[in-house]
């Protein structure tokens, strides 16, 4: 399992456009690049998975370059409902048998 | 329905009682999860059930004793607790083990006096 590098905190104003970037440079071939977010005293919750390039659902989109050693979760038109820790995670699925690693996570703070 | 849902919320034990966390899910997942969760920290695995069969055990000490007696329905039983095993149990459920999307329930916010 790849190990994953994200910045512990950021900040940001509501209606801005928020990227998180996520380093993986040791990233293998079978790896995904899945993303959480986890709201205080809940259960996280999967947002969005992708291998290669860019991939886009109805509430981010990741980009992922060529070289796959980083990617960017993009959260277009922040809220204050987006506060929340962001996890990065990189695995096989078929591989690792759903053993997700969580890393230390990025916690968003969201401002009016 | 894609929910998983926990009980008891809440639960207060002392180090020499027996309870037991519940879990159920109406997916049609064959796949469920338990994690630990510390304050500030991430989530850490600690057993997977694939298809009804324990199929990973992250070296947890044996004071904690999952069961899963049917596809929809995961226990995790407790015994004989420390104090540092205060902490959010969150169960989760996937549909096999061979996929990173995984669905969290709210939790059980256990403290152990």
């Amino acid at each position: 399992l790849a190990k994953t590098t994200q910045p512990i905190s950021m900040d940001s104003y509501e209606g801005q456009e928020v990227n998180i970037t996520c380093s993986h440079n040791n990233i293998a071939t079978n790896d995904y690049i899945t993303w959480y977010q986890q709201f205080p005293s809940q259960g996280p919750r999967f947002i969005i998975q992708g291998y290669k390039t860019k991939v886009t659902n109805e509430v981010a989109s990741l980009f992922i370059p060529a070289d796959r050693k980083s990617s960017t979760l993009s959260l277009p038109r922040v809220s204050l409902s987006d506060t929340a820790v962001y996890y990065c995670l990189v695995g096989a699925p078929r591989l690792d048998t759903g053993k997700l690693i969580f890393g230390q996570g990025t916690t968003l703070q969201v401002k009016p | 329905d894609t929910e998983v849902t926990q009980t008891p919320k809440h639960l207060v034990m002392g180090m020499t009682n027996k309870k037991s966390l519940k879990c159920e899910q109406h997916m049609g997942h064959r796949a469920m999860y338990w994690y630990k969760q510390k304050a500030k920290k991430p989530p850490e695995l600690m057993f997977v059930y694939s298809y009804e069969k324990l199929s990973i055990n992250e070296s947890v000490p044996s004071r904690f004793s999952p069961e899963c007696p049917n596809s929809s329905l995961l226990n995790l039983h407790l015994h004989a607790l420390q104090p540092e095993d205060s902490a959010l149990y969150l169960c989760a459920s996937s549909q096999g083990p061979d996929s990173y999307e995984q669905y969290f329930g709210p939790g059980t916010r256990l403290t152990v006096t």
